[in-house]
């Protein structure tokens, strides 16, 4: 069974400019939740997405926006980069329907410059 | 809206001493608790949930955790640790009841094993 997977596992943008990230989900989970984790902090709640409808969003601006696909797998998308948007960005998939069970990947690295 | 207070932000033990971890949470609504660690380099992984039923969770690699609802703690102990236990934890919440599975984190706690 593959567990979740991240792409890329880092990156390096400029200020301004606009980043996608890659996750694809573990087998059989329909939601994939994201997640930004400043360095020294808890990871902070981005969005859910739950059978390719978005199901809850953080206290994020709408520059972060996200897509899930047939597959469950997710994309988190990031326009007009800001130097407080470098962090690690996690991806957790899970089976929904309340089982309450998220596994997460190892996520990407974004360093804004 | 819940939050969550881990009140140690480094924890130092010795190889095979005891440890616990602390996490008070605040919420208006039921919640559910978590325990994830974070190995470096690396993402979260599930040590244990308290959903219902015993207050007394137990979980992966020995760890175990006990929900006391008066206190709003859910603590996090282990009988004798190892270097390999050396990591962050982080103490999560979630508001109970079929919904988004939205997870709050304290900041976080990390140990460190001394051999």
């Amino acid at each position: 069974e593959t567990g979740v997977t991240q792409s890329p596992t880092h990156l390096i943008k400029t200020r301004g400019q606009q980043v996608t990230l890659r996750c694809s989900s573990q087998s059989g989970h329909n939601t994939v939740s994201w997640y930004q984790q400043a360095l020294g902090q808890g990871p902070q709640f981005i969005f859910q997405y739950y059978r390719e409808e978005e199901n809850g969003r953080g206290n994020f601006p709408p520059r972060f926006s996200g897509l899930q696909f047939p597959n469950y797998s997710s994309e988190l998308n990031v326009n007009a980069l800001e130097l407080d948007d470098s962090a690690l960005y996690l991806c957790a998939s899970s089976l929904g329907g309340g089982t309450y069970e998220q596994y997460f990947g190892p996520g990407t690295r974004l360093t804004v410059t | 809206a819940q939050s969550v207070t881990q009140l140690d932000s480094q924890v130092p033990v010795f190889e095979e001493a005891p440890v616990e971890l602390r996490c008070n949470y605040s919420s208006s609504v039921s919640v559910y608790l978590f325990w994830y660690v974070q190995y470096p380099n690396q993402g979260l992984q599930l040590l244990l949930k308290y959903l219902s039923g015993s207050t007394l969770v137990k979980g992966i690699n020995g760890f175990e955790a006990e929900f006391n609802k008066s206190q709003t703690s859910f603590h996090l102990r282990k009988p004798s640790v190892h270097i390999s236990d050396t990591a962050e934890y982080f103490c999560a919440v979630s508001e109970s009841g079929f919904g988004n599975e939205k997870l709050t984190f304290g900041t976080g706690t990390r140990l460190t094993i001394i051999p």
